[in-house]
């Protein structure tokens, strides 16, 4: 089975903070994600990542950067955190479009970080 | 750009009845998967079912069947004898063939499973 697993269930962190989320997958897959999720607004991509070292914005990325020096782990960062920031952050991974469209992405159990 | 409309915020049902949540859809490509997620209260991510634009049938898996009916771009999730572990959110999302798997997800549905 896929196992993407995230560092943190729940965080608690101060407004300019910086904070990491981290994310690790043990199927080799090329492409990662991070979203958040708001009450009503769904599941937001804020930035994702195809390969080692890169990466493409999203829907929502200001406020954001991610890092991605190895394969198996996508790191989402908040350079000062603000309390607009606390949400349900998840993490996914995928095999590239390639590789069979019916391929869906696998998300972790979360982060609900609340910034005070 | 793609769009992903789920109207019923939250539905209630009755142990061992079936339930449709409805998903509709906008885009001018021609070529998308559509995927419904489940989300327990306990917050993980769960794929339930696909359905490509091109597939010939309905997809079923299980109790799950997907009502897909391209010319309105809808794409409703079925549940058949829902059960009390049935409750959660439900989500459906699009995704265009062969761009980087992003997946473009509507609002939710929140599903209720009463006694």
């Amino acid at each position: 089975d896929v196992k993407v697993t995230q560092s943190s269930r729940y965080l608690v962190k101060r407004t300019g903070e910086k904070v990491f989320l981290e994310c690790v997958q043990d199927m080799d897959h090329e492409n990662m994600f991070w979203y958040r999720q708001d009450p009503g607004l769904g599941l937001r991509l804020i930035y994702f990542s195809y390969d080692v070292k890169m990466k493409e914005k999203g829907d929502i990325p200001e406020g954001y950067s991610v890092s991605r020096e190895k394969k198996e782990r996508f790191s989402l960062i908040l350079e000062s955190a603000s309390t607009n920031q606390t949400s349900m952050y998840l993490c996914a991974s995928s095999y590239p479009p390639g590789q069979g469209d019916s391929q869906p992405q696998h998300f972790g159990d979360g982060t609900r970080l609340s910034i005070l | 750009a793609q769009k992903i409309t789920q109207t019923q915020p939250g539905m209630f049902v009755q142990e061992k009845e079936a339930v449709t949540l409805d998903c509709t859809y906008d885009t001018s490509d021609p070529s998308y998967g559509l995927f419904w997620y489940k989300q327990p209260s306990s917050g993980e991510m769960i794929f339930l079912i696909y359905q490509g634009s091109y597939d010939q049938q309905n997809a079923t898996e299980g109790r799950y069947s997907l009502n897909f009916q391209k010319a309105r771009k809808s794409a409703n999730l079925v549940i058949s004898a829902s059960q009390l572990g049935d409750s959660a959110m439900y989500f459906c999302a699009m995704r265009l063939t062969g761009t980087a798997s992003k997946l473009t997800f509507g609002t939710g549905t929140r599903l209720q499973v009463t006694l």
